[in-house]
């Protein structure tokens, strides 16, 4: 089976940083995306890492270790229009993705 | 960025009743879509990849005789929840490959409710 964990909840103040960790064991790897989803919509996409390292994106920012099976995700500038819940997922196999259960967080003025 | 059009975005049905959802590719055509289901709180756990004019692929667990998926043109796969029960109430969510990167694109959602 596909394995992908997250933190479940996080608050921060408006203007801070905040980084949202993700661990994943997989059959297959072939990326790893964020996904931003806001309450009973569909999830809109942040963020797409195949190799090591770090991409960069406006005040998105998602970092990728394929040995440690790790990635992060960073929001700078915190806006209020930013709480949501930020799910990671890892494309194992003809374009499947596995979802972690995603990471909620909450802005507060 | 590519659209993918999902309808209805609600529904509320009795129990036994049968539910069909599509999904659409807007501006580009699928040869496979993917058929999500999630539950509050819950991950999105995909339950089948729809293959356009050739049977759709199933995830353990799924009942492929109870979510019948059907994706018979370029730009259209449906899912039809037979006999509908309170316990298949939950969100479901299409997505589409529009691109060589595996980026997918969701369609909006539809949120089943069983009664």
């Amino acid at each position: 089976g596909q394995n992908i964990d997250q933190p479940t909840e996080m608050t921060a103040t408006e203007g801070a940083i905040v980084q949202i960790n993700c661990t994943y064991q997989t059959s297959g790897f072939n990326g790893l995306f964020w996904y931003q989803q806001h309450a009973g919509e569909a999830p809109t996409f942040l963020s797409y890492n195949v190799l090591d390292g770090l991409e960069e994106k406006g005040r998105f920012s998602s970092f990728l270790s394929r040995s440690k099976g790790y990635s992060y995700l960073l929001l700078k500038e915190l806006q209020m229009k930013d709480s949501a819940s930020y799910l990671c997922a890892v494309s194992y196999g003809n374009n499947r993705l596995a979802f972690g259960k995603g990471n909620q967080v909450v802005v507060i003025p | 960025g590519a659209v993918v059009s999902q309808h209805p975005s609600r529904v509320i049905c009795k129990s036994g009743t049968s539910v069909k959802i599509e999904c659409r590719s807007l501006d580009f055509q699928a040869t496979t879509m993917f058929w999500y289901r999630q539950f509050p709180k819950q991950s999105l756990m995909l339950m089948a990849t729809s293959n356009e004019g050739s049977k759709a692929t199933y995830e353990q667990g799924v009942e492929k005789d109870k979510f019948l998926i059907n994706h018979a043109s370029l730009t259209l796969s449906t899912l039809t929840v037979t006999s509908a029960h309170p316990e298949d109430s939950s969100f479901y969510i299409c997505s589409a490959n529009a691109g060589a990167d595996e980026k997918l694109f969701f369609g909006s959602g539809t949120q089943l409710s069983v009664l």
